[in-house]
């Protein structure tokens, strides 16, 4: 696709359930950032993908978050036992090479109840 | 360690009017990269500009208008004659796309 596509955008969750969030970056983009929003902050980093390496995973809040991107393209972020501190926009962005030129997808707002 | 620093949280003007957008940065980096965003009530963050910390020339697109300070370590933004089109989020960032918290800027009719 042209741009950076996440799914679902919407997604509502009881506390305690799993959930996975899609992110499908520009086709041939090296680079893949997960950043966590909450309602009227900035983008927080999460995790950084370089291929199918994950580079820098420091950003991730606790060991319930875990992301991958297991042929580089493609990138899942799995959320386990959901909690209401969780409720934010997760983005999505992907680049040709690091920080530069990074397009951001449209998001998930996660909404755990 | 990096961080933005944006200090106003939420500017509101009437169209036409000249607006402002302060970002104050710290790093440790000698060179550096310095990015504002836009977010629009539809989620998605767009990419405005990208400066390189070597480059201290400011910066004209149309409206839009950038003053990078080393001295000061302050990359602002200013909206010439804004619109309500203008209405949205605004981000800056450094290098690894570290984000200030934003600033919302309302453009009333």
């Amino acid at each position: 696709g042209a741009g950076v596509s996440q799914s679902p955008r919407y997604k509502v969750a009881k506390r305690g359930q799993d959930v996975a969030l899609r992110c499908d970056p520009i086709s041939g983009h090296v680079s893949l950032f997960w950043y966590q929003q909450a309602l009227g902050q900035g983008p927080e980093f999460l995790t950084y993908f370089q291929n199918e390496a994950q580079l820098d995973k420091s950003g991730l809040p606790s060991d319930r978050f875990f992301a991958e991107r297991p042929e580089g393209s493609v990138s899942t972020l799995k959320i386990q036992r959901t909690q209401q501190e969780d409720s934010a926009v997760y983005l999505c962005a992907s680049s040709l090479q690091g920080g530069l030129d990074a397009f951001f997808g449209q998001g998930t707002r996660l909404t755990v109840v | 360690a990096q961080k933005v620093t944006q200090a106003q949280t939420e500017i509101s003007v009437v169209e036409k009017e000249d607006v402002t957008l302060d970002c104050v940065y710290e790093t440790r980096d000698t060179t550096y990269y310095l990015f504002w965003y836009k977010q629009p009530p539809s989620g998605e963050l767009v990419f405005l500009i990208r400066r390189n910390s070597f480059d201290e020339q400011n910066e004209i697109s149309g409206r839009y208008s950038w003053n990078f300070q080393k001295s000061t370590s302050s990359f602002n933004f200013t909206i010439t004659a804004s619109q309500v089109v203008d209405s949205a989020v605004y981000f800056c960032a450094l290098s690894d796309l570290i984000f200030g918290t934003g600033t919302r800027l309302q453009v009333f009719p």
